[in-house]
């Protein structure tokens, strides 16, 4: 199953910044590490994804520590719309994405 | 901006009875996966499709379930006979290739609600 782990469950206020931690001990040298959202019942989103630098765009900048075996993401003014589950993915070769049970961030006014 | 399209958003049968989900997957992409989840639980992999074959399926892809292409804009999962456990969403994503080294995006449709009575 999935080869990383996160917290269950994360609070932010509205405005702040939301930081999402994930473990991927296991990911080796040429794999990138993937981060998905899914809002309620929705379909799984694409937010980022990086090697080893850093990496923003327009929704999320994803902080990759040296070692790769840990990442951030950052969403740096959360919204009330922001509230969803996080994934942090494991993406085997072929293309099949390994889900795990994700970080449920809830944005509180 | 292309999307993923999938219907019907919601599908209630009887258990026993055979269900055909449909998805159009972004047109110039390659690569075709059907992922479930059961409510309350984490998305699931049930099978990928690429060039008119299975690439890869997953142990809950059993005999009862089958994936077609039967034209150059649909998709779909047939389920022969339900079970009350297959009560699902079940989600249809697409991508323009695959790989661990280059990065693909998966685009998934807005999946559809599958209840087995």
């Amino acid at each position: 199953d999935a080869k990383t782990t996160q917290p269950t469950s994360m609070d932010c206020a509205e405005g702040r910044a939301a930081n999402l931690p994930c473990n991927h001990s296991t990911i080796s040298g040429n794999e990138y590490v993937y981060w998905y959202r899914q809002i309620h019942s929705q379909g799984p989103q694409y937010i980022i994804h990086g090697l080893k630098n850093n990496e923003t765009n327009e929704m999320a900048s994803l902080i990759i520590t040296e070692d790769r075996k840990s990442s951030t993401l950052i969403l740096p003014h959360a919204t009330l719309r922001d509230t969803a589950v996080y994934y942090c993915i494991d993406l085997r070769p072929g293309g099949k994405l390994i889900f795990g049970q994700g970080t449920e961030l809830s944005v509180k006014p | 901006e292309p999307e993923v399209t999938q219907t019907p958003s919601h599908q209630v049968t009887q258990m026993g009875q055979e269900v055909i989900l449909r998805c159009v997957p972004i047109s110039n992409h390659l690569y075709f996966y059907w992922y479930r989840q059961i409510l309350g639980q984490k998305v699931e992999f049930l099978v990928s499709f690429y060039n008119n074959e299975i690439s890869e399926k997953s142990e809950i892809f059993d005999d009862q379930f089958s994936v077609e292409r039967p034209d150059g804009s649909n998709f779909t999962l047939k389920i022969r006979s339900t079970k009350l456990e297959d009560s699902a969403m079940y989600f249809c994503a697409s991508s323009e290739g695959v790989g661990l080294a280059d990065f693909y995006e998966q685009y998934f449709g807005p999946g559809t609600r599958l209840t087995v009575t």
